[in-house]
């Protein structure tokens, strides 16, 4: 089975902190994605990737940078954490040509 | 800009009650109409993809069917494992996965 291993489960920060969410997948997908998760908004697309060193912005990058040093490692930058970016975040990979994501269980971000 | 509807938000059912649920769609050339599976803690998980009106897809008490405006997810006889939000997307027009919008998900609840 596919698996997508955020590495952390609950993060609580403080305001102005430099935040690193990490990301990997152990199926050798090229394409790699960041959500998050508010309720009422559903999911929304920060950034993806469809190759390492390669990003692209999503719907709400705003506040946010990636970096895809490794194939298998997608991580989500918050250069300075604000209370707004409280969430749920989710990352996801799929392989070349496929339409099925595969999620990560997704960390719960608390800024305080 | 490319919207998805589900409801109702939240749906209540005895166990072996069928019932359906309904995502609302307007997208611009719709490439494909996904449905995911999402339990309290975790990430997504992959149902189904449907990609022309009249296209039907079944999984053990599930069935998803797609309209040119609208999908429905039926529940036959749920059980109480099948209690999750399900979440309905579409992915529009040409590119990847940055064209999908998520809906906000309908949660389900199988009482015994």
């Amino acid at each position: 089975d596919v698996k997508v291993t955020q590495s952390s489960r609950y993060l609580v920060k403080r305001t102005g902190e430099k935040v690193f969410l990490e990301c990997v997948q152990d199926m050798d997908h090229e394409n790699m994605f960041w959500y998050r998760q508010d309720p009422g908004l559903g999911l929304r697309l920060i950034y993806f990737s469809y190759d390492v060193k390669m990003k692209e912005k999503g719907d709400i990058p705003e506040g946010y940078s990636v970096s895809r040093e490794k194939k298998e490692r997608f991580s989500l930058i918050l250069e300075s954490a604000s209370t707004n970016q409280t969430s749920m975040y989710l990352c996801a990979s799929t392989g070349q040509g496929s339409e099925k994501l595969f999620f990560g269980s997704g960390t719960q971000l608390s800024v305080l | 800009e490319d919207q998805v509807t589900q409801s109702p938000e939240a749906l209540r059912l005895q166990e072996g009650e069928s019932s359906s649920l309904n995502c609302s769609y307007t997208v611009s050339g719709l490439r494909g109409l996904f449905w995911y599976r999402q339990d309290p803690g975790k990430g997504p998980e992959f149902l189904f993809t449907l990609y022309s009106a009249g296209e039907e897809k079944e999984k053990e008490r599930l069935k998803a069917t797609l309209t040119k405006k609208e999908s429905f997810l039926h529940i036959t006889a749920p059980k109480p494992e099948d209690s999750a939000t399900y979440l309905c997307a579409v992915q529009a027009g040409s590119g990847g996965y940055q064209k999908v919008t998520f809906g906000t998900g309908t949660k389900l609840q199988v009482i015994p």
